[in-house]
């Protein structure tokens, strides 16, 4: 059973950088039909996806946090990780780490199958 | 980009169907099959309920439908039971890489 767990700091100061890694168990962050990413989700707020990256590193982010999001994966230790610079208090959420199920038999999902149990984290002095 | 539209809030009394919509644009919902659901409990993280517009995972209630017309996505759920009570969000793809939710349902079981 695949599982997915994030880890970080619960608490970052204003303009710092946020970082979180995702442990993968159950199964190998080497596969051609999934990518692996994260989704913030603000207090009492909708989904927001950040990105999501291929086991040979390719990436893909949401326009609006380009700017100050990077992932990174390292087949290794079978763990995805993000960085988040500079944030702020509206960068104060539950960060889920995700499967996304890209392709399957010539097919495409385009889909987060898998989802760890999410990570808090608070952006205050 | 902007967040897909859906209902606040969708309620309904037990054994009766609701549908939730999702509305989107040509890019996104009308011009791919890539439309997801998921279901989020309270303190709890999303679980995928359909994607490719219609399609259950395994393990899934076959109570939980989606459907697509034009720009517009909707999830149905028949047989409204208690557990059913959550927030819904869609999801889509959007060219050339990107996912996109909507702002979320809340469904309330009366």
């Amino acid at each position: 059973q695949l599982q997915l767990q994030e880890s970080g700091p619960g608490l970052v100061k204003p303009s710092e950088t946020l970082s979180l890694t995702c442990s993968v168990s159950g199964g190998s962050i080497i596969s051609t039909n999934f990518y692996w990413g994260w989704i913030r989700q603000p207090p009492g707020k909708g989904l927001d996806w950040i990105g999501s990256i291929f086991y040979t590193g390719g990436a893909h982010y949401n326009p609006s946090l380009e700017s100050r999001a990077t992932l990174s994966v390292d087949t290794s230790k079978n763990h995805f990780s993000l960085k988040l610079r500079s944030v702020t208090a509206a960068d104060t959420a539950v960060y889920y780490c995700v499967r996304y199920y890209y392709i399957d038999s010539g097919t495409y999902h385009r889909c987060f199958d898998h989802w760890g149990q999410g990570a808090h984290v608070t952006v205050s002095s | 980009q902007s967040a897909l539209t859906q209902p606040a809030s969708v309620s309904g009394s037990p054994g009766q169907s609701i549908t939730i919509s999702c509305t989107g644009t040509s890019s996104d919902v009308g011009g791919y099959n890539y439309v997801s659901w998921y279901q989020q409990y309270l303190g709890k993280a999303p679980k995928l309920i359909i994607y490719a517009v219609n399609i259950r995972p395994s393990g899934v209630s076959n109570r939980f439908s989606g459907s697509k017309s034009g720009n517009t996505a909707s999830l149905t759920i028949s047989g409204l039971r208690t557990e059913d009570e959550a927030d819904y969000y869609c999801s889509s793809y959007l060219a050339p890489s990107t996912l996109i939710f909507g702002g979320g349902t809340k469904v309330t079981v009366l």
